[in-house]
């Protein structure tokens, strides 16, 4: 099974308003992380917001928020005001212990949504 | 503060060539990783790095990747021989430990820009 599934693999939002992208995921480390990256087409992974398993509320980042469901094993993005800069791509990821060293995590990412603004 | 330097950025070699991948991780940053992107996916871990201990190298292709770590700071990554199917972007990321006050809170990778490999 995988553990991180994206779904979308292209969103098109219009210019100033929201856009949800889904991320669901599955894990039995009772303490993991969920972190949303943004990948612009020059290549590089931008960090944009984090939800820790235990956190009770939802994580906010600006204009980034995550829409944490627990039980449904979902994290997904929202972007409001969407901006023509936010055309990218955009990965979810799973910080898991590996268990082969003190505070050893392993990321694993889904396969992305492409993201288009439109003017 | 630097961020997450890799060298060269771009490279292209003919198959069944060797090729090496340098990355400097952010001062300061224990932990090192290499991911391998191919088009149209999510990164991939390679190999990780606490210091210059290897902790996970489960998913390295161990007959023709190899990567060290020397005096825990700068890693380099290599593929020999290279095949076609090694086309894609290597990245590599570092993180520290999370202080619970001062960034990073979250234990967040710091990712590279990244090489970007065309096996012809």
């Amino acid at each position: 099974a995988q553990k991180i599934t994206q779904t979308q693999p292209g969103m098109f939002v219009q210019e100033k308003e929201a856009v949800t992208l889904d991320c669901t995921y599955d894990t039995s480390d009772p303490s993991y992380g969920l972190f949303w990256y943004k990948q612009p087409s020059s290549g590089e992974m931008i960090f944009l917001i984090y939800q820790g398993s235990y956190d009770q509320q939802n994580a906010t980042e600006g204009r980034y928020s995550l829409n944490f469901q627990k039980a449904r094993k979902s994290a997904n993005l929202v972007i409001s005001a969407s901006q023509l800069g936010d055309s990218a791509m955009y990965f979810c990821a799973m910080r898991e212990r590996t268990y082969s060293g003190a505070g050893s995590y392993q990321l694993t990412f889904g396969k992305g949504t492409k993201l288009s603004v439109i003017p | 503060e630097a961020g997450v330097a890799q060298s060269p950025r771009y490279k292209i070699i003919e198959k069944r060539q060797s090729v090496a991948f340098w990355c400097n991780p952010i001062s300061g940053h224990a932990t090192l990783y290499w991911y391998q992107q191919i088009l149209g996916q999510g990164p991939k871990l390679l190999i990780q790095f606490q210091n210059n201990g290897v902790v996970d190298d489960s998913q390295l292709p161990k007959d023709r990747f190899s990567a060290e770590r020397l005096k825990g700071v700068d890693s380099t990554l290599k593929i020999q021989p290279a095949k076609l199917e090694d086309s894609a972007v290597y990245l590599c990321a570092s993180s520290a430990r999370p202080s619970g006050r001062t960034r990073p809170k979250y234990n967040e990778q710091f990712f590279g820009p990244g090489t970007r490999l065309t096996v012809l």
